[in-house]
């Protein structure tokens, strides 16, 4: 049952124009979600993230807009640089009692390859 | 200053054997979790601890698969009687404040690769 899906296993963009990475979810219960990036050998990277009572949240190059309706996230990179290819993981979680913000449950990730 | 640490970074076994393995999560950080991460997969939760209390384990697979962090700081993944199906990329998370009614940033590790042969 993945609740959380990147259905795009890669991605390749010019340098300089922009990366677009998309995220799923299935379970309505979560509300905050966050994008992580993975070079290889090293753990995973917060990059950025959004509660459900906003629609955009923006850190720098770096924004994430969210469509509750749709149950949709995405990860826009302007404009994209060499150093951004890496593995960008989406996570969701939410708050049942108090507990379970400790629990992130997570895409598949997708690859961005950045071309100079 | 360092971040978070996890030995070994490689463990090759024989099916049956246990294994324990080790986090030692950046220094003052109170959360601590544990994630398996499959080949083309996103991490997966296995459990967490704020200080040396456990607050979920939902993500245990088995009972083959135990984690403590007795004094609220290193923490062991243990798995007994290891099988092939266990292998995987197994990653420690830590955070600085208290997880729970709240988002607390989790910082990982470079993870062990773990393979059962």
């Amino acid at each position: 049952d993945q609740q959380v899906k990147q259905n795009s296993p890669s991605l390749s963009v010019q340098e300089g124009r922009i990366s677009i990475l998309n995220c799923d979810y299935t379970n309505s219960m979560f509300d905050y979600f966050l994008w992580y990036k993975k070079y290889p050998a090293e753990g995973p990277t917060f990059l950025i993230s959004i509660s459900s009572i906003k629609d955009k949240n923006e850190d720098g190059r770096f924004t994430v807009f969210l469509n509750k309706s749709a149950k949709h996230l995405s990860l826009h990179i302007v404009p994209s640089q060499p150093g951004d290819s890496a593995v960008y993981f989406c996570a969701a979680t939410y708050n049942a009692g108090g507990t379970s913000y400790g629990k992130l449950t997570f895409g598949q990730g997708t690859i961005l390859t950045v071309h100079p | 200053g360092a971040g978070v640490s996890q030995s070994p970074r490689y463990k090759v076994t024989k099916r049956g054997q246990d294994v324990a393995l080790r986090c030692d999560p950046i220094s003052g950080h109170v959360s601590l979790y544990w994630y398996r991460q499959a080949l083309g997969q996103g991490p997966e939760f296995l459990t967490y601890f704020n200080y040396e209390a456990q607050q979920d384990k939902s993500g245990l697979p088995n009972d083959r698969f135990s984690a403590e962090r007795p004094e609220g700081s290193i923490s062991t993944l243990t798995i007994q009687r290891t099988e092939q199906r266990d292998s995987a990329m197994y990653r420690c998370a830590s955070s600085l404040g208290v997880a729970g009614g709240y988002q607390e940033t989790q910082y990982f590790g470079p993870g062990t690769r773990l393979l059962v042969l």
